[in-house]
């Protein structure tokens, strides 16, 4: 069973528009989320995090909200570059460092 | 900071040899490393974790005697796919952490295994 999940395998946006990234998440005891960007024949790279006491996160152009009521957590980047597309990928971690992660989005950010 | 190499990039090897892949923090120590493998279109699948000096936890449906995994030091983890078959060709990818509570994980740029 998936606890973390990406609903949109694509997204596709022009550049200078704001792109929203989803992730969901199923268990409750989830409190450090983060977001990694992946390059194709690459591991991912960190990005950005926010752990549940906070409900945003910012870093430049690069925003994480978090919803716990609903579960829900959202990259946004803003403004979008040709240089943001990539496989963005959601990941949550509860105790033991042990890190669950969504099926990732990939962005496409058209010039 | 946080650099994780990994080596080698590719391997394309015949059916039945074993392959060693290594896992380096060049900058910090690692206590705990973790392995991946990444189905095409998938997600990231944890292997297992590797906590230096003693034995790696596998998940769920993952041979430890097909998969070893070495942590002999806060630097290096290791993993040998022992008797390689076709199945086995994925996209192996390692991570580790700096250490503390709510840390990312930094994770190297992942091996590209092809068993023929």
């Amino acid at each position: 069973d998936q606890q973390v999940k990406q609903n949109s395998p694509s997204l596709s946006v022009q550049e200078g528009r704001i792109s929203i990234l989803n992730c969901d998440y199923t268990n409750s005891m989830f409190d450090y989320f983060l977001w990694y960007k992946k390059y194709p024949a690459e591991g991912p790279t960190f990005l950005i995090s926010i752990s549940s006491i906070k409900d945003k996160n910012e870093d430049g152009r690069f925003t994480v909200f978090l919803n716990k009521s609903a579960k829900h957590l959202s990259l946004h980047i803003v403004p979008s570059q040709p240089g943001d597309s990539a496989v963005y990928f959601c990941a949550a971690s509860g105790n033991f460092n042990k890190f669950y992660f969504g099926s990732g989005t990939k962005l496409n950010v058209k010039p | 900071g946080a650099v994780v190499s990994q080596h080698p990039s590719r391997v394309i090897c015949k059916s039945g040899t074993s392959v060693k892949i290594e896992c380096r923090s060049l900058d910090f120590q690692a206590t705990t490393m973790f392995w991946y493998r990444q189905f095409p279109k998938q997600s990231l699948m944890l292997m297992a974790t590797s906590n230096e000096g003693s034995k790696a936890t596998y998940e769920q449906g993952v041979e430890k005697d097909k998969f070893l995994i070495n942590h002999a030091s806060l630097t290096l983890s290791t993993l040998t796919v022992t008797s390689a078959h076709p199945e086995d060709s994925s996209f192996y990818i390692c991570s580790a952490l700096t250490g503390g509570n709510n840390q990312p994980q930094h994770f190297g740029d992942g091996t590209r295994l092809s068993i023929l």
